[in-house]
This record gives C-alpha cells, sequence and structure tokens, in this order.
C-alpha cells in the first residue's frame, strides 16, 4: 500500500517570491508520482508527473517537481510565484503498473498575496 | 474535445434517501475511477472500472455504496440510505487507453453532495 504525507496544509507567499510545497510518499513498490492542482471552484487538473526517466519533471507554468528516491520526496517548486497560482496542490501516488488508484496527499493550499 | 462530465453538479438530500450520481467518461477512455473529496478524508479512492468490469473495489466505504458502468462509458455511483457523512465532493475520472500504462486520469468537476 502506498501512502502520501504533505508536510503544509497551508503556505502564504508574497507575489514573485519562490515557493516549495512538500511531499513524502511510502510505498513498498516502484511508483508513479503526480502533482494536481484545483483552483478555486474548478476541478483537479494534472500539473505534472513523474513516471521514469529524469527525476526533474516541469509544468507549462513553470512548476517543477524533484523525484528523490532515496528521501521519498517529491517537492513541488515554482522560483517566482503570480497571483493567478492560488490553489489546492494536491501530491499523488500510484503503483507503477498501467491503471491503479491514485492515492492523494491531504493537499496544501496556496495562498499568493500581493 | 469534451471532458469528463459529472451530473448533478450539487445534490442535497435528506438522510435516508437513495441518491444517484452519474459519470459521463471522454469518448474512448476505457477506464474510468471514482474517488471522493471531503473535509475530514481528503481524497478517497472508491472504486475503479476497465470497461464495464470493476477489478478494485476496494475504497466503498459500505456495502451502501455500489457503482456501475454500462457500455463501457456511463457510470452511477449510488448510494442507499444516506448518512450525513456521506456529505462530500464526488470526483469521477478517466483514462485513455494509449495512457493507461502511465496512469494518467482526468477529473470531471464532481458532484457536490449535501446530507441534510
Amino acid at each position: 500500500a502506498q501512502s502520501v504525507t504533505q508536510l503544509d496544509s497551508q503556505v502564504p507567499v508574497f507575489e514573485e517570491a519562490p515557493v516549495e510545497l512538500r511531499c513524502n510518499y511510502s510505498s513498498s513498490v516502484s511508483v508513479y508520482l503526480f502533482w494536481y492542482v484545483q483552483y478555486p471552484n474548478q476541478g483537479l487538473q494534472l500539473l505534472l508527473k513523474y513516471l521514469s526517466g529524469s527525476t526533474l519533471v516541469e509544468s507549462i507554468n513553470g512548476f517543477e517537481a524533484e523525484f528523490n528516491k532515496s528521501q521519498t520526496s517529491f517537492h513541488l517548486r515554482k522560483p517566482s510565484v503570480h497571483i493567478s497560482d492560488t490553489a489546492e496542490y494536491f501530491c499523488a501516488v500510484s503503483e507503477a503498473q498501467g491503471a491503479q488508484k491514485l492515492v492523494f496527499g491531504q493537499g496544501t493550499r496556496l495562498t499568493i498575496n500581493p | 474535445g469534451a471532458g469528463v462530465s459529472q451530473s448533478p453538479s450539487n445534490k442535497v438530500t435528506e438522510k435516508g434517501k437513495d441518491v444517484e450520481l452519474r459519470c459521463d467518461p471522454i469518448s474512448g477512455h476505457t477506464a474510468l475511477y471514482w474517488y471522493r473529496q471531503s473535509l475530514g478524508q481528503g481524497l478517497e479512492f472508491l472504486i475503479y472500472f476497465q470497461g464495464n468490469s470493476a477489478p478494485d473495489k476496494s475504497g466503498l466505504p459500505s456495502d451502501r455504496f455500489s457503482a456501475e458502468r454500462t457500455g463501457g462509458s456511463v457510470s452511477t455511483l449510488t448510494i442507499q440510505r444516506t448518512q450525513q457523512e456521506d456529505s462530500a465532493v464526488y470526483l469521477c475520472a478517466s483514462t485513455h487507453p494509449g495512457r493507461l500504462a502511465m496512469n494518467e486520469q482526468f477529473f470531471g468537476p464532481g458532484t457536490r453532495l449535501t446530507v441534510l
């Protein structure tokens, strides 16, 4: 079985500041890792994913996450945030063998202050 | 193309009544998942369909919950004798066959269920 821990339930930052949202997972088998974003009053959208290969993955809107197997982490970072990044961010894990359920963390609410 | 759609978007019901929630996956997506999102429990997996069969029902919280999928497309989640703790947002997701190996799930907007 897998589990995910998002260490911060809320992260307030100022606009244009850097941000890191932390995610740790546990699993006895190989995993895929995902970050989903939920903007206010909208559904979940895939932000980025790690399947294999390069441990650093990037999204189209400037976020990146690095898979660290030894630390079982998949932290999400952005060097300079915008007001539009205000949302709830969910880290998720699944077994790395095809269609599997996603196991989600509790979510981190990112609030950007002007 | 159209995304995953769910209906109704909001449902208010009285304790003890039955409810049906509907999910229309993206056309051609063979895998379908139900999750629920609640304040106390976060995002929890309920059930997974591959075609019309459900190889993983491990997340259904009680026998009051059931789901079916017909024609490899639309799915219905039924909750019988609703309880207040069933109040949550019920999310549906689907996956394209070509993306099954990557487990990339596309989510619908959800149905917000409130049990009074």
